[in-house]
Formats: C-alpha cells, sequence, structure tokens
C-alpha cells in the first residue's frame, strides 16, 4: 500500500530565509507522481509543485523546489528566501502511475516569523 | 482561484439529516474528486468521476453518494448524517484521469452536524 509520511508537525522559520519540509514515501510501484499543496488558514488547497518519479531533473516552480531522491523514497520541499504569505499547511502527496487518488500526508504547519 | 467552483462554502445541520454539496469541475476538466479532510482522519478520498462515470472508490462510506452530471458538475449526497461527518469536503478536477497529473480544489464545504 502506498503511504505518505510527514514527520514534522510544525516549523518555524525567519522571514527570507529558506526551509525543508520533509516527506518520505512508501510504495512498491515503479511509476508514480508526487506532489505538494499549500493550504492557508482560509482552507483552500493551493497545487504548489510536481515530481513525477522518471523525472531526472528535480522539479522547481519560483521559490519552490522538489529535493527528489529516489533511492531513499524522499520528496522534500524547499522554500527559498521565505515570505509572511507562506505560512500555513503543507501536505505532501502522492498519485500512482492509474491516475486517480491522491494519498496525502499528515501535513506540516509553517510559520514564517517576521 | 482553481477554476473550481464549491457551493455551499459552510453548511449546518442536524443529525439524521441530510445535505447535497455541489462541485462545477474547471473549463475542460473531465475528472472530478471528492475528498474528505478532518481531524482525526486527515484527507481521504472519497470518490473519482471522469465523463459522467464512476471511476475509484476510496474510503467512502455507504451513507454517502455522488453522481457527476452530463455537464461535468458533480455532487455529493450525505445522508443519515452523524456528528463524525462534520469535516471540510473538497472537490478538485483535473483533465484527465490516467497517469499522475495535477488536481485543482476548490474552495471546499465546512459541513457542521450538531
Amino acid at each position: 500500500a502506498q503511504k505518505i509520511t510527514q514527520t514534522q508537525p510544525g516549523m518555524f522559520v525567519q522571514e527570507k530565509e529558506a526551509v525543508t519540509l520533509d516527506c518520505t514515501y512508501d510504495t512498491s510501484d515503479q511509476s508514480y507522481g508526487l506532489f505538494w499543496y499549500k493550504q492557508p488558514s482560509s482552507g483552500e488547497m493551493i497545487f504548489l509543485i510536481y515530481q513525477g518519479s522518471y523525472d531526472e531533473q528535480n522539479a522547481t516552480e519560483g521559490r519552490y523546489s522538489l529535493n527528489f531522491q529516489k533511492a531513499r523514497k524522499s520528496a522534500n520541499l524547499v522554500i527559498s528566501a521565505s515570505q509572511l504569505g507562506d505560512s500555513a499547511m503543507y501536505f505532501c502527496a502522492m498519485m500512482r502511475n492509474q491516475g486517480g487518488k491522491l494519498i496525502f500526508g499528515q501535513g506540516t504547519e509553517l510559520s514564517v516569523k517576521p | 482561484d482553481s477554476g473550481v467552483t464549491q457551493t455551499p462554502k459552510h453548511l449546518i445541520t442536524a443529525t439524521g439529516q441530510r445535505v447535497t454539496l455541489r462541485c462545477s469541475p474547471r473549463s475542460g476538466d473531465l475528472s472530478v474528486y471528492w475528498y474528505q479532510q478532518s481531524l482525526d482522519q486527515g484527507l481521504q478520498f472519497l470518490i473519482q468521476y471522469y465523463n459522467g462515470e464512476e471511476r475509484a472508490k476510496g474510503n467512502i462510506l455507504e451513507r454517502f453518494s455522488a453522481q457527476q452530471f452530463p455537464d461535468l458538475h458533480s455532487e455529493l449526497n450525505l445522508s443519515s448524517l452523524e456528528l463524525g461527518d462534520s469535516a471540510l469536503y473538497f472537490c478538485a478536477s483535473s483533465v484527465g484521469h490516467v497517469n499522475p497529473h495535477e488536481q485543482y480544489f476548490g474552495p471546499g464545504t465546512r459541513l457542521t452536524v450538531t
């Protein structure tokens, strides 16, 4: 069965610094996708970044990058130059190659300090 | 704004009642997914529809049902409501239904059962 583990329930980072949110996954599939979503206090789920299991390069989207280490089954999110608006819950998720449902981790609550 | 709309935003109802949550996917998206977010269970996949047909089922209770209409909007029906059904219900949409792909989430419907 597929599983996502986020071991950091909460994290603090100083404004303008970089932060890494950890995510490990468990799957026996060879082909799959990994995602990060942001959930601000308003509640909506915002798609941030996607990494395919066969992508050789780490995905980047603006200040977000995904540090993908396939052998270690980790897909950490790196946020550079943190902003106050980055304070939110962050969810790591996985999707099998057949598509369909997202399997989510328990989330990490990030607080950015001024 | 993801382009996915959900109504209503908030719903307060009593145990034993029945409610209907509505979702309109992004223009051009054929797949609709329903997720439930609760404090104890986290984010859980409920059900997926693609172009009007059910594609996958997750941890959806028998008291819950869903459908996708010819205009691609979807409704999630929750009946015989219990206190434990109180949660944030998300609809998400995507273009396809196979291969890993981004899902775009609506703002959610917060259901409170009293």
